[in-house]
């Protein structure tokens, strides 16, 4: 089974304060991203990764920042935190192809509030 | 970019009964997802539609995908308080990486 984890389940900081997310898959999969979820506005793409060193901005990439060093870790920065990206944090991963099933599989969400 | 439409976003139904959920797209697209949120946890891949005409059945949930209408459905069969949940359907965008999803049908099923 394809495993997802992201480093913290609830998360809390300041205004300001620099914040990182964790992510590590450990399936092997070439493609990762952030996504953020918020009531109303559905899952929105942040940011992914389709190799390592390489990112790519989605469609609300504004106050983030993205590092991926290895294969099975992607991490998501917020330089400097504030009360609008308190949200719901979700990293997934999938091996891409045009005969795959090109299905995403996701990490168990990081709750960040931003006070 | 692909666009996708979920109805209803809210479904309440007793226990026993049917039901379906909706999920229209905006652009062409080969194929479909479906996954489902529990309250404060993370999103589970239900079904993958990978063809027109495709069906897929898991317990009393079963997934179509009709490609020339834009259309994928989500049957419900004989509700149980089980499948309470949010459900999400999600297409990739042209660029072929991103997922966007609809809005999802949050679904309370009730005795």
């Amino acid at each position: 089974d394809v495993k997802v984890t992201q480093s913290s389940r609830y998360l809390v900081k300041r205004t300001g304060e620099k914040v990182f997310l964790e992510c590590v898959q450990d399936m092997d999969h070439e493609n990762m991203f952030w996504y953020r979820q918020d009531p109303g506005l559905g899952l929105r793409l942040i940011y992914f990764s389709y190799d390592v060193k390489m990112k790519e901005k989605g469609d609300i990439p504004e106050g983030y920042s993205v590092s991926r060093e290895k294969k099975e870790r992607f991490s998501l920065i917020l330089e400097s935190a504030s009360t609008n990206q308190t949200s719901m944090y979700l990293c997934a991963s999938r091996n891409p192809g045009l005969a795959g099933m090109n299905e995403q599989f996701f990490g168990p969400g990081t709750r960040l509030t931003v006070l | 970019e692909l666009k996708v439409e979920q109805n209803p976003l809210f479904l309440s139904m007793q226990e026993g009964k049917n039901y379906t959920i909706y999920c229209n797209y905006s652009t062409t697209s080969d194929r479909l997802y479906w996954y489902r949120q529990d309250p404060g946890k993370s999103l589970e891949s239900l079904f993958v539609l990978l063809s027109n005409g495709a069906v897929k059945q898991e317990g009393r949930l079963m997934a179509s995908l009709d490609t020339k209408a834009r259309l994928s459905t989500l049957h419900i069969t004989a509700a149980v308080h089980d499948l309470s949940a949010t459900y999400f359907c999600a297409g990739y965008s042209n660029s072929g990486y991103a997922l966007n999803f609809g809005k999802g049908t949050s679904l309370l099923v009730t005795p």
